[in-house]
């Protein structure tokens, strides 16, 4: 079945630079890559996501690569702001299977 | 319109009870997802349900079952808890089933075992 190994598992940046979180797959059929951020308390929300048919994704401070030659996809943020602290989970799954998540990056925006 | 809501969100119980912890998906969406999240394990999928049939299945034990009825809510239920239980218990809606789809996350329902 599928695994989705996700890194680094915390993550320390200063307020303004950038983050960047690494996520391998095994499954060469997973075509559906969603990213979710959870902070304290709550449930983990869909920032975005992309699908297999694209390269890249952008929204607003918020991107997404895919690389389906080598399995790994890649989450960044730029110009960090304090809210956006969380856990980051990324994600792989196919049609008509279960979404597989990895382990989560806790992010933390230094002052 | 109304996000994924769980009740209750928190639940205390003695190892051997059972537990029932209920889902109400986002108004439209057909399919829920249950998952397990620990600080070990991270986000585990127990099941997905649609049409109040079970679509996908985790590998958890059968004391974890589910069902879902024909508006779309869904419960899960626990039996014979132990303490490794001790987790959030999380809810996703999504418009239809498969892992292809958006999925919406509830607030999830913290179940402690004593």
């Amino acid at each position: 079945g599928e695994n989705v190994e996700q890194h680094p598992s915390t993550l320390s940046v200063q307020e303004g630079d950038s983050a960047v979180i690494k996520c391998t797959y095994s499954d060469s059929a997973s075509n559906y890559f969603p990213w979710y951020k959870q902070e304290l308390g709550k449930g983990p929300q869909l920032i975005i996501d992309i699908r297999s048919n694209v390269g890249e994704k952008k929204d607003q401070r918020i991107a997404v690569t895919l690389n389906k030659t080598a399995k790994h996809f890649s989450l960044h943020i730029t110009e960090t702001q304090p809210e956006d602290s969380a856990v980051y989970f990324c994600a792989a799954s196919k049609a008509d299977d279960k979404i597989i998540f990895g382990k989560g990056t806790r992010l933390h925006i230094l002052p | 319109k109304a996000g994924v809501t769980q009740t209750p969100r928190y639940l205390i119980k003695t190892r051997g009870q059972q537990v029932t912890l209920s889902c109400s998906p986002i108004s439209g969406h057909r399919s829920v997802s249950w998952y397990q999240q620990t600080p070990g394990q991270g986000l585990q999928f127990l099941f997905e349900y649609f049409s109040e049939t079970q679509r996908n299945k985790g590998n958890f034990p059968g004391r974890f079952s589910g069902r879902q009825f024909s508006n779309s809510r869904s419960e899960m239920n626990v039996s014979t808890l132990e303490l490794g239980d001790s987790a959030l218990y999380l809810c996703a809606s999504s418009l239809t089933w498969g892992g292809f789809y958006e999925q919406y996350f509830g607030p999830g329902t913290r179940l402690t075992v004593t």
